[in-house]
Formats: structure tokens, sequence, C-alpha cells
């Protein structure tokens, strides 16, 4: 079975510049979610798909962070205008449903370095 | 704001000896908690999880939880070279948003 798959899975910008990041979730799975992890912290939660519907983005900052999961498949997240503070690995994860497991499947992840 | 603290170490443990690591949480309503590991560089992978109060053992990892006392734990039993890497605590708010604490890295010692 294949896993989450993530690209760009590298990505250097200068600051205000924008990126885009897409995922792929695992086959079936209902829920996706987007989680930001700044060096030396734990995983944050920025966004949460059910299907094509959001869950939960209270933590995404509006502002300069979007995110879309057309067709309940695929998501893309995008950052615009970028600021040095974006710096993190971007890590895409997906779950069959909004259960109580907690068994989350993660991606590889994107790293963003913003300069 | 909910909160998973966690010691963030390191912690080192000779190869062969118990690592124990501690999590506490805020949302007392919370009802299920994890523990994922991740290595250097690569994505977390859950390796526990605990509903009820008391022990829940799984090969040589051990989690132990306290509703009470709002309290999540860890034990590796004959820890090896293999578990060295950052462990991190979670806790379910709803629905399966789950919150991070900021992890423990272990450095099992030959």
């Amino acid at each position: 079975e294949a896993g989450v798959a993530q690209s760009p899975r590298y990505k250097i910008i200068e600051k205000r510049q924008s990126v885009a990041f897409w995922c792929n979730p695992i086959s079936g799975h209902a829920t996706l979610y987007w989680y930001q992890q700044i060096l030396g912290q734990g995983p944050k939660l920025l966004i949460q798909f059910q299907n094509n519907g959001v869950v939960d983005d209270s933590q995404l900052p509006k502002d300069r962070f979007s995110a879309e999961r057309l067709k309940g498949v695929d998501s893309t997240l995008k950052i615009q205008p970028a600021k040095l503070e974006d710096s993190a690995v971007y890590l895409c994860a997906s779950s069959l449903g909004g259960s109580e497991t907690g068994e989350l499947f993660f991606g590889e992840g994107s790293r963003l370095t913003v300069l | 704001q909910k909160e998973v603290e966690q010691n963030s170490g390191p912690l080192s443990v000779p190869e062969g000896a118990i690592a124990s690591l501690n999590c506490t949480y805020s949302d007392r309503g919370s009802q299920s908690f994890f523990w994922y590991r991740q290595y250097s560089g690569k994505s977390p992978e859950l390796i526990m999880s605990i509903y009820s109060n008391g022990d829940k053992e799984d090969g040589r990892f051990t989690a132990q939880l306290n509703k009470a006392s709002q309290y999540v734990s860890l034990l590796i039993r004959d820890s090896q070279p293999s578990d060295s890497a950052t462990y991190l605590c979670a806790v379910n708010l709803s629905w399966g948003k789950l919150q991070f604490g900021a992890g423990t890295q272990v450095v099992v010692t030959p």
C-alpha cells in the first residue's frame, strides 16, 4: 500500500515570496491533516479536512496560509507571502476517519527554508 | 490554550536499561493518548495508544495512563541503539485532532 506522498521535499525561497506544497493521502483515507513542525518543537495542526470539508483550521494563519482539498483526495497548502518564521517542515498526514484511534500516517514532509 | 508538556531531554540511557518518559496534559476531557516516535529527519510514526487508566504493554514498550493526575508515561525496556529518537506524546482533543508535545529526545548509549 502506498503511503502519504508529499512534494516538494525541499524548498528555499526569499521572504515575501510564495510557495505551495502538495499532498496525496493514502487511498481511502477520508481525513487529511497539515501540520507545521518547527525545529525542536512538536507538530502543530494547521488544518484538518474530512473528505473535502474543513473540520478545523483554528491555527491556520489565514492572512498568509491557505489550503484546499478538491474532490476529497489531494490537497495543496499555500503560503503567500512567506515570512522568516514560516521556516519549518510541513507534514501531511491522513487517517481513515475522524476516529479516536489517533493513528495518523505521515508523509515524509516538505522542508521550507525562508531567507 | 490546551497544552501537552514533556521534558525535552536528551535522556541518556545505557543499552539494556529502561527509558522512562513522562507527559502531562491540560485538557481534562481528553480520552485517548498516543506515543509517536520520530527519528531525526523523518516523520512521526505511532508506537503506542492508550485509552484507559493503567498500563498497556506492547513488546518492549509500556504505556501508563493516570487521567486523575493528567499524566501519561512511556517505558522502554531493554533499550537498544535503534530506540534513539525523539518520542512525541499526543493527546486527542476531538475528532482525531491531535495536540503534540515538543518531544523527548532519547539517546541510547552502547
